[in-house]
């Protein structure tokens, strides 16, 4: 069964710490993304990457930053987390061309920064 | 003005009902247009796959694409308590590097 790992299902961390988020998908997908989930939002796209080192900005890129060192490995990075940062994290994987196959999305990390 | 819009209810039912989701868009370059279904604590899952304007039927799921109207549909047939959850609606252009997302709506089915 294919799937997107994430690394931490729930993280409590303070305002101003630095927050690493990882994803590790195994099915050689080329795209992978970062989305955060908010009551009444719904997803809002952060980051993607469509190969290894090549990463763009999404709809709401600010405080984030990503890194693709490995094409399985896709990481977010709170630089100095804020309070409204507290949300659902979502990773998914995606190939390219899609092949009717949408998104495979990872079970989510539900981040609390106090 | 969003770029989806999709009602996020809540919609409460009875088991065995027919059940009706919707959600409109703003964005004529649409091509791919899908369903995810997301239990609670999970990530959402592809329920339905359609490409451009016609209804895709799988058991008892029928996705609906209207592109004229800007207007898609989920039903579900014979609604179980399983399916309850939140459907998310999502469509992206010609390629799938540019998805967008309805809000979700919740759906509760009783038995």
């Amino acid at each position: 069964d294919v799937k997107v790992t994430q690394s931490s299902r729930y993280l409590v961390k303070r305002t101003g710490e630095k927050v690493f988020l990882e994803c590790v998908q195994d099915m050689d997908h080329e795209n992978m993304f970062w989305y955060r989930q908010d009551p009444g939002l719904g997803l809002r796209l952060i980051y993607f990457s469509y190969d290894v080192k090549m990463k763009e900005k999404g709809d709401i890129p600010e405080g984030y930053s990503v890194s693709r060192e490995k094409k399985e490995r896709f990481s977010l990075i709170l630089e100095s987390a804020s309070t409204n940062q507290t949300s659902m994290y979502l990773c998914a994987s995606s190939l390219y061309p899609p092949e009717r196959k949408g998104y495979t999305f990872g079970s989510g990390t539900r981040l609390t920064v106090v | 003005q969003k770029e989806v819009e999709q009602d996020p209810g809540p919609l409460s039912v009875p088991e065995g009902a027919i059940v009706s989701l919707n959600c409109t868009y703003s964005n004529s370059a649409f091509q791919y247009f899908m369903w995810y279904r997301q239990y609670s604590r999970k990530g959402p899952e592809l329920l339905m796959y359609t490409y451009s304007s016609g209804n895709k039927e799988d058991g008892r799921f029928t996705a609906q694409v209207d592109k004229s109207s800007k207007y898609i549909s989920l039903f579900i047939r014979d609604s179980q308590p399983s399916d309850s959850a939140t459907y998310l609606c999502a469509m992206s252009p010609y390629n799938n590097n540019d998805m967008r997302f309805g809000a979700g709506t919740r759906l509760t089915v009783k038995p």
